[in-house]
């Protein structure tokens, strides 16, 4: 059954620092989307994708983070200046934009 | 005003019975989806099942169905036969706009459910 890949499933790193997070989603899927959850918290989200451009974000998703899709395949989220606070799970989802969205299993994200 | 509200942050339930989880919603969209997520202690997000604003039917999948009560804007995830496997989060989840739109999903605050011996 096809499944939305991503890596790493944990990165440490320091505050600061760029990181970025990557994504494979569904071969065939249109709709590719950041949520991330904080510790215990709900999940909430970041932003959307689509015909390789933003179709929605939130007020979470400022200038320190960007997505870009380089190639047919990947889909990343980069954050450009972590900080304390931006430690989370992040889940990357995508969809055919029919019904559910399927998610990847995460990637936990420590800022130290 | 919260768009989804899950009353419960803790359920128990013993193995081999049944659980209802109860999820409140808030839109005054007329088309949208609401649905259900497991969440295990591994931390992936796993799709439980789904149930569309104009669909006349309970969503149903293997042990899972949703009561789906859409004057009191209540969808709640009910589970039978509860197994051990099925201690985790749950989350209620809703779709504003029709499917196909790619429109975002916003979550509850989850329910942690243990089941046990």
């Amino acid at each position: 059954e096809p499944e939305v890949t991503q890596t790493p499933s944990h990165q440490v790193t320091q505050m600061g620092q760029e990181v970025i997070l990557r994504c494979v989603p569904i071969s065939n899927h249109l709709y590719f989307y950041w949520y991330r959850q904080i510790l215990g918290q709900k999940v909430e989200f970041l932003v959307s994708f689509y015909n390789n451009e933003i179709s929605e974000k939130s007020e979470i998703f400022d200038d320190q983070f960007s997505v870009e899709r380089p190639d047919g395949s990947n889909f990343t989220l980069k954050i450009r200046s972590t900080k304390l606070e931006d430690s989370a799970m992040y889940f990357c989802a995508s969809s055919a934009g029919r019904i559910e969205a399927f998610f990847g299993q995460g990637t936990r994200l420590t800022v130290v | 005003a919260q768009k989804i509200t899950q009353t419960q942050p803790g359920m128990f339930v013993q193995e081999k019975e049944a659980v209802t989880l109860d999820c409140t919603y808030d839109t005054s969209d007329p088309s949208y989806g609401l649905f259900w997520y497991k969440q295990p202690s591994s931390g992936e997000m796993i799709f439980l099942i789904y149930q569309g604003s104009y669909d006349q039917q309970n969503a149903t999948e293997g042990r899972y169905s949703l009561n789906f009560q859409k004057a009191r804007k209540s969808a709640n995830l009910v589970i039978s036969a509860s197994q051990l496997g099925d201690s985790a989060m749950y989350f209620c989840a809703m779709r504003e706009g029709r499917a196909g739109g790619g429109n975002k999903l916003t979550f509850g605050t989850g329910t942690q459910l243990k089941v046990e011996l």
